[in-house]
This record gives structure tokens, C-alpha cells and sequence, in this order.
């Protein structure tokens, strides 16, 4: 099992360019979230997707938006990138919203 | 909305000291509580987590304890080995929040041999 897997692992974009970040998991899991970490900060939610077919927005969804696609997957946009989201990106799932999230690999995302 | 402190920022402690990291919450209806541990370039893993209706959980060496009445819970980690060098972060989440989980700012451990 490949657990959870996000691409791409890194990426750099120019302000005002779109992107979007993929992520699949293969835990049956029903939740899905969408974090961003920087320094010194921790992890803050950006959105999350307690079960298939729900979204809900987490602490910082300004600038982003996102799909739950299916059970398994789950996609974070940027439609106009900004220098302000340059940051490390992690998709998480887990069985329920409070039980143990299991992590992606990250995706390490400059705006320049 | 909930908030987490967490203290130290950095900790430093002799191989085979003890650890303990703090955290405290604002939302007194938080009731869940895990604690995860990221290492260098890796992505966070939970290592031990505690729900309100406990006041302490042991798994081999980590330990995390609860006090509901003051709002805080700590990880503390026995004879620590240099492995357990990583950021560790604390997070809590309640159900009139929809679980949301709101993490600490994290604590860096650095195990000097």
C-alpha cells in the first residue's frame, strides 16, 4: 500500500500562474485534508473534506479551492499564485476527522 | 475559535535525559488531543495521542498526560535516545469545531550525545 501519495513534489511558479496539487489515498480513509506548514508556524488548515462529497474550509482557505474527486482523491488549486503561498503543502487523510491523520510526502511550492 | 501554545520552541537535553513539552488549548470543549513527530525533510507521523475522557497514556518510552481543568497536556519522553531528535508538534480538536484539527507551533528536540 502507497498509503497517501500527493505530486507533484516540487514546483515553482510565477505570480498569477495556476497550479494544481493532487493527492490520492488508498487507506479507504473518509477524511481528507489540505495543510500548509511554514516556519515556525506548524500546520494550518487550509481545507478539508470530512467525508465524500463534503468540503469545508480550515483556518486559511483564502486564495485556494479544492475537490474531493472521488473517496480516494482530493485536489488543491491555486488559481492566482501569490509570493504569500510559498510554502510546503501536506495532504492528509484519515478513517475519521478525529483519529490519526496519515501524511503525504509534501510538496514544497515557490511563487516568485 | 481554539487556540494552541506550545513551549518550548527548542529543547535540548543530554542522551538519556528526560523530555517534556507543553501544551496548552482555549477551547474547553476540545477533546482530542494527538501528538506527531516530523523529522528532518520527512512528513509528521502521530506518535501517541489522548482523548478528554483519559488522563494519561503511556506507550514504552512516551507518555502524554491531560489536565482538563487547566487546559494543558504534555508529551514527556524517557531516556531519550538520539533518534527521538525531531520537531514535535501538539494539535487539538473538538467536535463544535468539527474536528478541526489546530496544532501548536511546534518544539525542535535535539538529543546531544
Amino acid at each position: 500500500n502507497a498509503g497517501v501519495t500527493q505530486t507533484p513534489k516540487f514546483q515553482v511558479l510565477k505570480t498569477g500562474q495556476s497550479m494544481t496539487l493532487q493527492c490520492a489515498q488508498d487507506m479507504n480513509h473518509n477524511s481528507m485534508y489540505w495543510y500548509r506548514q511554514d516556519p515556525g508556524m506548524g500546520l494550518r488548515l487550509i481545507y478539508y473534506s470530512a467525508s465524500e462529497g463534503t468540503t469545508d474550509k480550515g483556518e486559511v482557505p483564502n486564495g485556494y479551492n479544492v475537490s474531493r474527486l472521488n473517496k480516494r482523491e482530493f485536489s488543491l488549486r491555486l488559481e492566482s499564485a501569490a509570493p504569500s503561498q510559498t510554502s510546503v503543502y501536506f495532504c492528509a487523510s484519515s478513517e475519521l476527522m478525529n483519529t490519526e491523520a496519515f501524511f503525504g510526502q509534501g510538496t514544497r511550492l515557490t511563487v516568485v | 475559535g481554539e487556540n494552541v501554545e506550545q513551549h518550548p520552541s527548542t529543547l535540548s537535553v543530554q542522551e538519556g535525559d528526560s523530555a517534556v513539552i507543553k501544551c496548552t488549548y482555549s477551547d474547553s470543549a476540545s477533546n482530542y488531543f494527538p501528538w506527531y513527530k516530523q523529522e528532518l525533510g520527512k512528513r509528521p507521523q502521530l506518535i501517541i495521542d489522548i482523548r478528554s475522557n483519559v488522563g494519561e497514556k503511556k506507550d514504552q518510552r512516551i507518555a502524554v498526560t491531560l489536565n482538563k481543568t487547566a487546559k494543558h497536556f504534555s508529551l514527556h519522553i524517557t531516556e531519550t535516545q538520539p533518534e527521538d531528535s525531531a520537531v514535535y508538534f501538539c494539535a487539538a480538536s473538538a467536535d463544535d469545531s468539527n474536528y478541526q484539527l489546530i496544532w501548536g507551533a511546534g518544539t525542535k528536540l535535539i538529543i546531544k550525545p
